[in-house]
């Protein structure tokens, strides 16, 4: 069955970095977009990116335009999300989720989320 | 960007009864809305794509309608599973959003 992985959360202070990882299995990496959702503590959901299956394009949210990317690596069934220059208001649980196609439609698998915490 | 709107912010409802939760676009998403119910401590799972089409393996109690700026998601008799939180979202355009939230309590 489908699963996603999330890895690589942790507490960071603000203006630095942090890399996601997201391990994915159980289906044709190649086939299917990859979005990143983040939710703050106690708050609703926040789409933050996706790449397309084959990587040829990315779409970001205003919030993290310039300072998060996205990338994928086939050779290892992973998706990425660098985040550099770190906010508060970015601490969230950060969900790995599976589109339907490419990348342009419903999300429908997502991964169970990992913990990203800035704070001084 | 599209402002999704949800209302109510929270619906008490008791069990067997009708719930009936709304969505409202800014600006017209055609068809591309869908539902997603997330319970305490676990990630959202899909409901309703394509503003009606319920997902594989979600039950008939559960029913999308809508189009354009104004959706409804109708959970027509309430299981003690369905006491959750649902978002909407919108897969028209980029950024995608989501609304932010109907918590559904049991009353």
């Amino acid at each position: 069955q489908v699963q996603l992985v999330e890895s690589g959360g942790g507490v960071v202070q603000p203006g630095k970095s942090l890399r996601l990882s997201c391990a994915a299995s159980g289906f044709t990496f190649s086939s299917f977009g990859i979005h990143w959702v983040r939710q703050a503590p106690g708050k609703g959901l926040e789409w933050v990116a996706v790449i397309w299956n084959d990587g040829s394009k990315q779409y970001y949210a205003d919030s993290v335009k310039g300072r998060f990317t996205i990338s994928r690596d086939k050779s290892k069934n992973t998706v990425s999300l660098q985040m550099d220059s770190l906010r508060v208001e970015d601490t969230a649980l950060y969900y790995c989720a599976r589109d339907s196609g490419s990348g342009w439609y419903v999300i429908n698998h997502w991964g169970q989320g990992t913990l990203v915490t800035v704070s001084s | 960007e599209i402002v999704l709107t949800q209302s109510p912010a929270t619906l008490s409802v008791s069990p067997g009864e009708r719930a009936t939760l709304s969505c409202r676009a800014s600006q017209s998403i055609r068809s591309n809305l869908a539902w997603y119910q997330q319970k305490p401590g676990q990630a959202p799972g899909l409901l309703i794509y394509g503003a009606s089409t319920r997902a594989t393996g979600i039950p008939a109690r559960f029913s999308g309608s809508g189009s354009g700026t104004n959706f409804t998601l109708t959970i027509s008799s309430l299981q003690s599973e369905d006491f959750a939180v649902y978002h909407c979202q919108q897969y028209d355009d980029w950024p995608r959003t989501f609304g932010q939230g109907t918590k559904l309590e049991i009353k």
